[in-house]
C-alpha cells in the first residue's frame, strides 16, 4: 500500500470549473507538498504546508493533520492548468513520499 | 538564481556506452537528489547527497554511479545500461536534508537506451 494516496487519478474539467484534488497519507509527516508537472517533465513546487491553508492566486491548498488529508483546489480553471498534480509527504529527513499523481485536463 | 539546470535535455545511448548526466544549482543548497521517473508514474528516489556526501542510496544498480564534486554540482555516470533504464532523470536540491524544505527540481534529462 502506498503511503500517499491521491484521487482522482484523471480529471477532465470545463474551463472555469472549480477543481478539487484529494490526498491522504498514512506516514507521520513534517510537511505536505503539492507539485505540478507539465508535459515535458519539469516539476514545480506549488505549496508546502504543515497546517491550515495556503493560497496563491487561483490555487488553494488545505491540510487536516488529524485526518491526514490534504486538498488542492483550483478556482476558475483554465486550459493552462492542464498538468499532472502530485502530492508528496516529507518526513523529518526531507525524504519525499510521492502520490501517484492526478492528470488534469481543462477543456476550453 | 532559483534554478536547477540539467544537461543534456535528451540523451540516446547504446547499452555499451558510457555517458554522464549533469545537474547544477547556485542557490547554496546542501542537499541534492537524483530521481528516476517512468511515464505516468511518480518520481522514484535514487540517491541523496548531503554536504557532498552520499546520504541515501535506494538500492540502485551499480550501472548508475553518482558523484558530487562540489556543493553546486551533481553528476550521474551511466554505464552498461539496459533498455528498461529509459526514463526521465530528474535532479532536485533543497537547502538541507533534515527538516522541511521545498525541493527545487530541474527540467530533467530524457534518456533512451537502445
Amino acid at each position: 500500500k502506498n503511503e500517499v494516496e491521491q484521487s482522482p487519478q484523471n480529471l477532465t474539467a470545463q474551463e472555469g470549473e472549480f477543481i478539487t484534488i484529494n490526498c491522504s497519507y498514512s506516514v507521520g509527516i513534517s510537511a505536505l507538498h503539492w507539485l505540478q508537472q507539465h508535459p515535458g517533465g519539469g516539476i514545480v513546487s506549488l505549496f508546502m504546508l504543515s497546517s491550515g491553508k495556503k493560497k496563491h492566486g487561483r490555487l488553494i491548498a488545505t491540510i487536516n493533520i488529524q485526518e491526514k488529508h490534504s486538498s488542492l483546489h483550483i478556482t476558475a480553471s483554465h486550459p493552462r492548468d492542464s498538468a499532472v498534480y502530485i502530492c508528496a509527504a516529507t518526513n523529518t529527513g526531507n525524504q519525499f513520499y510521492f502520490g501517484t499523481g492526478t492528470s488534469l485536463t481543462v477543456i476550453p | 538564481d532559483t534554478e536547477v539546470t540539467q544537461t543534456p535535455k535528451h540523451l540516446v545511448m547504446g547499452m555499451t556506452n558510457k555517458k554522464s548526466l549533469k545537474c547544477e544549482q547556485h542557490m547554496g543548497h546542501r542537499a541534492m537528489y537524483w530521481y528516476k521517473q517512468k511515464a505516468k508514474k511518480p518520481p522514484e528516489l535514487m540517491f541523496v547527497y548531503s554536504y557532498e556526501k552520499l546520504s541515501i542510496n535506494e538500492s540502485v544498480p551499480s550501472r548508475f554511479s553518482p558523484e558530487c564534486p562540489n556543493s553546486s554540482l551533481l553528476n550521474l555516470h551511466l554505464h552498461a545500461l539496459q533498455p528498461e533504464d529509459s526514463a526521465l532523470y530528474l535532479c532536485a536540491s533543497s537547502p538541507r536534508l533534515a527538516g522541511s524544505y521545498e525541493q527545487y527540481f530541474g527540467p530533467g534529462t530524457r534518456l533512451t537506451v537502445t
